[in-house]
């Protein structure tokens, strides 16, 4: 089973980007990296999921290096309201037990 | 309709109680889950039902009863629960095989006491 490990807390200012690095030593072929965030009191929500390389949508990129041995969650001009804990996950490609852990998440405090 | 709903918002119930939590999606999703996620904590997987069928159930005590009715609903029953067990219970689904994009509700705080 693919663990993961996140920095605790990371601090930044409104407009700035912020990178969070979520490392997952063990990765297995099959795996995909999947990143939620979450509010207070809300259930997470989806933001990006890759593979390899570089996924980019409306709200993030993911940075995949060719070990797949780390991800980077890339947040392009954050501000108030990205403040949140984001959690990275190891999502096996097939359909077997164990592959739906939360890491211990990342808390982003986004400041004025 | 995007949306997992999940009720009631807020419960609180005494330990011999028997209450139920209750989750529904009409997105068409296949696969549903339960987590349990306490104060600061990441979520923990309860259970996981593909195609109405419990595939997964991560040791969780008999206290906690799932039941899957059908494809666009999933139940949790509760009895005899102990005060560890307050926590926020959070309700899931995804288009087909547990691992799948999940789309989350909003929760259900339980409070045992």
């Amino acid at each position: 089973l693919a663990k993961t490990t996140q920095p605790i807390s990371m601090d930044s200012y409104e407009g700035q980007e912020v990178n969070i690095t979520c490392s997952h030593n063990n990765i297995a072929t099959n795996d995909y990296i999947t990143w939620y965030q979450q509010f207070p009191s809300q259930g997470p929500r989806f933001i990006i999921q890759g593979y390899k390389t570089k996924v980019t949508n409306e709200v993030a990129s993911l940075f995949i290096p060719a070990d797949r041995k780390s991800s980077t969650l890339s947040l392009p001009r954050v501000s108030l309201s990205d403040t949140a804990v984001y959690y990275c996950l190891v999502v096996l490609g097939d359909n077997a037990g164990n592959m739906l852990t939360f890491g211990g998440g990342t808390r982003l405090m986004v400041k004025p | 309709d995007t949306e997992v709903t999940q009720t009631p918002k807020h419960l609180v119930m005494g330990m011999t109680n028997k209450k139920s939590l209750k989750c529904e999606q009409h997105m068409g999703h296949r696969a549903m889950y339960w987590y349990k996620q306490k104060a600061k904590k990441p979520p923990e997987l309860m259970f996981v039902y593909s195609y109405e069928k419990l595939s997964i159930n991560e040791s969780v005590p008999s206290r906690f009863s799932p039941e899957c009715p059908n494809s666009s609903l999933l139940n949790l029953h509760l009895h005899a629960l102990q005060p560890e067990d307050s926590a926020l219970y959070l309700c899931a689904s995804s288009l087909d095989r547990a691992g799948d994009t999940q789309y989350f509700g909003p929760g259900t705080r339980l409070t045992v006491l």
